[in-house]
C-alpha cells in the first residue's frame, strides 16, 4: 500500500533549465508535504514543505506547489544546477488522528536527478 | 559532533545472528526516529522516540526487531536472527522537540547486509 507515490524513477535535466519532480498521494488525511534531499552515502536532508493550506511555497530556486484536489505535489528548482544532482523524496504527515503519533513521515520511493553542464 | 551520529556505517552479518544499531542524536533534541530504506524503496518508519512518552513502534516490521532509548539520548536499534530480508539502510533521525511542523536531521545511515 503504497501511500506516497513517485512515479519517475529519474530525470535529466540541462544545467540552467527547470526540473521538476512529482509526487501523488492517496491518503486524502495527509497534511503536510515535504521535500528532502539526499546525497550518496549522507542521510537526507530537508529541503522545503508546504502545509495543505497552502498551494504554493518558495524558497530560493525551489518552489513546491500542492494541488489537494488531484492529490499531487511538485518540486520546481529554476534554474537547475549540476549540485543539485542527487535522490529527492517526497514525504507527508498527517495530522494526529486514532493514536497517530507525530513522528510518521510517509515517503515516496525517490526520483534520481541527474543535471547536466 | 553538530550532526546525528550512527554507527557502525557498514555491518556484515551472516542470517541468524543478532545485530545491533546505535543512533546518537543531536544534543539537547528529545525526538528521535528509526527509518530503513531497502534497495530501490522509499524510506519506511519503524520507531519514534519522544521524550518519556511510550514511543510509537507501529512500524516495526516483526518482534525480532526492538529499539531502546535510554536517558533521553542514545538510541539502540536491535535486529534478533536476522534474515535476509533485513538488508537495508538504516536511518536515523532526530528534531528538537518533536514539534508536527519540525524537519528531521538525518545521519548517515548504517548499511547492514545480511549473507
Amino acid at each position: 500500500d503504497q501511500q506516497v507515490k513517485q512515479n519517475s524513477p529519474s530525470l535529466s535535466v540541462q544545467e540552467g533549465r527547470i526540473s521538476i519532480l512529482n509526487c501523488d498521494y492517496t491518503n486524502s488525511m495527509f497534511d503536510y508535504f515535504l521535500w528532502y534531499k539526499k546525497y550518496p552515502a549522507e542521510g537526507p536532508t530537508f529541503l522545503i514543505s508546504i502545509s495543505s493550506i497552502k498551494d504554493k511555497n518558495e524558497d530560493g530556486r525551489f518552489t513546491v506547489f500542492l494541488n489537494k484536489s488531484a492529490k499531487h505535489l511538485s518540486l520546481h528548482i529554476v534554474p537547475s544546477q549540476p549540485g543539485d544532482s542527487a535522490v529527492y523524496f517526497c514525504a507527508a504527515k498527517r495530522a494526529r488522528a486514532g493514536g497517530t503519533s507525530y513522528g510518521k513521515l510517509t515517503f515516496g520511493q525517490g526520483t534520481i536527478l541527474t543535471v547536466h553542464p | 559532533g553538530a550532526g546525528v551520529s550512527q554507527s557502525p556505517s557498514n555491518k556484515v552479518t551472516e542470517k541468524g545472528k543478532d545485530v545491533e544499531l546505535r543512533c546518537d542524536p543531536i544534543s539537547g533534541h528529545t525526538a528521535l526516529y528509526w527509518y530503513r530504506q531497502s534497495l530501490g524503496q522509499g524510506l519506511e518508519f519503524l520507531i519514534y522516540f519522544q521524550g518519556n512518552s511510550a514511543p510509537d513502534k507501529s512500524g516495526l516490521p516483526s518482534d525480532r526487531f526492538s529499539a531502546e532509548r535510554t536517558g533521553g539520548s542514545v538510541s539502540t536499534l536491535t535486529i534478533q536472527r536476522t534474515q535476509q530480508e533485513d538488508s537495508a539502510v538504516y536511518l536515523c533521525a532526530s528534531s528538537p522537540t518533536g514539534g508536527y511542523y519540525e524537519k528531521l536531521f538525518f545521519g548517515s545511515g548504517t548499511q547492514l547486509s545480511v549473507l
